[in-house]
């Protein structure tokens, strides 16, 4: 089935521990995004990828890194976990935006505590 | 930061109801402004969107209501049902890029009481 899947949907870790969320799409859609979402802060934008092989910071890039070597994927490594990034993460994509206005499709999360 | 403000955090209707979410945003120079819905569990969905050529959009029983010189657009929603229960949010443009990077609004928790 073509969608955006996310995995693992739950995961719970250690401070200090690396962390790899999995995103993979079927779309063939040119952007990916990560997203944290959490209570009083809505979605905030970790990193987004144009293309494989391009990616940048969003809002609140510290403490992750990702990679886009091929355009269906897109981890997000949690390098050195910590509490303050316990959080439901959400990958996204998006078909061309070249004259905007398109949606962005969202996996169904994953929910990562770090004790 | 672009900064979308978006209220208000939470809301109660009865069923039949009409639901109103606000957002506000800062300048922009992007027209692209979508609204999505997410239930429990779920990723956020596209709801609906809206450039700002036009001042309204409507679907079905829900609508998008834009002001431009006030920088402000709403959701409607008509005769609220117990399946629109979810968190609503809005998104505009960052300042300074493109279309799909979007700044989201916090969200509203809508519970439509049957």
């Amino acid at each position: 089935d073509a969608g955006i899947t996310q995995s693992p949907r739950y995961k719970i870790t250690e401070t200090g521990r690396q962390v790899t969320l999995m995103c993979h799409q079927t779309w063939s859609h040119s952007y990916m995004f990560w997203y944290r979402q959490d209570l009083g802060h809505g979605l905030r934008l970790i990193y987004y990828s144009a293309a494989a092989d391009i990616t940048d910071k969003g809002e609140v890039p510290d403490g992750y890194v990702v990679s886009r070597s091929k355009t269906e994927n897109f981890p997000l490594t949690l390098e050195s976990a910590t509490r303050s990034q316990t959080s439901v993460y959400f990958c996204a994509s998006s078909d061309s935006a070249a004259l905007g206005n398109q949606p962005q499709h969202f996996g169904d999360g994953t929910r990562l505590s770090i004790l | 930061q672009q900064q979308v403000k978006q209220s208000p955090q939470s809301l109660i209707v009865q069923k039949g109801g009409i639901s109103i979410i606000n957002c506000a945003y800062e300048n922009t120079a992007f027209d692209y402004f979508p609204w999505y819905q997410q239930f429990p569990g779920k990723g956020p969905a596209l709801l609906i969107a809206i450039r700002p050529d036009v001042s309204e959009k409507k679907e079905g029983r829900f609508t998008i209501s834009f002001n431009k010189s006030a920088k402000q657009f709403s959701l409607h929603i008509m005769d609220s049902q117990p399946g629109d229960s979810a968190t609503y949010f809005c998104a505009a443009p960052k300042r300074g890029g493109s279309n799909y990077k979007l700044t989201f609004g916090k969200g509203t928790l809508l519970t439509v009481n049957p």
